[in-house]
């Protein structure tokens, strides 16, 4: 079945240092979603990827979506104490209708 | 507008006894969804469901029920609870555009301990 995996698991960072997770798919996807969770809370979506190579940046967040459709990244440049959370990458295979989410990177964030 | 409503919140089962979650939406998404977030493991897909009368399996659909009469809510059954079903459990709900499914909107979650 698809598989969704995403490194690393856990991040500490220094306020201020940059911060990168990495998001692979087993399979070729339709889009890649991206989505935080502040501790105790729910998923909230961060943006979608649709075409191959696409990057998109929001304020400090960049993400990028691989030219094979298998692969992703999203890159915080200068994190700050409100960055801290699960990031989670979601990805739909190709003609499927299943959404299913890697593991997610808990950032930590040390002021 | 209240997105997407989780109910209970909190419970607390005995092994083998049964519950219902209800999940409703006020978007008028076609696509809804329950996960299960376990620690270490992201979120699970347990069942789907792409509209009215439809549900299909996710990841982990053994020991669940879901059932979607109405396009509003979608309804999530454990028959017989167990503490392996020991989790937070999270409803979402989404509206397709063109080939791929836009994004999921979540409720606040629900979480189930089984003794």
């Amino acid at each position: 079945g698809q598989q969704v995996m995403q490194i690393p698991q856990y991040q500490h960072v220094q306020e201020g240092e940059d911060f990168t997770t990495y998001c692979n798919s087993s399979t070729t996807l339709s889009n890649i979603q991206w989505y935080k969770q502040r501790p105790g809370g729910h998923p909230v979506f961060l943006i979608q990827l649709v075409k191959s190579g696409e990057v998109k940046k929001q304020k400090r967040l960049t993400f990028q979506f691989g030219e094979a459709k298998k692969n992703s990244s999203l890159h915080i440049t200068a994190t700050q104490t409100t960055d801290v959370g699960t990031y989670f990458c979601a990805g739909l295979r190709t003609g499927g209708f299943k959404t299913i989410f890697g593991a997610g990177t808990r950032l930590f964030v040390k002021a | 507008n209240a997105g997407v409503t989780q109910t209970p919140k909190f419970r607390v089962l005995k092994t083998g006894q049964s519950m219902t979650l209800l999940c409703a939406q006020d978007m008028n998404h076609e696509y809804m969804y329950w996960y299960r977030q376990d620690p270490g493991m992201g979120l699970r897909l347990i069942h789907y469901s792409v509209g009215e009368g439809t549900t299909a399996k996710g990841e982990v659909p053994d020991g669940y029920n879901v059932s979607r009469l109405k396009k509003q809510n979608f309804l999530l059954g454990l028959e017989s609870a167990a503490p392996s079903q020991t989790s937070v459990y999270f409803c979402a709900s989404s509206f397709p555009g063109g080939d791929v499914t836009g994004e999921l909107f979540f409720g606040e979650g629900s979480r189930l301990t089984v003794l």
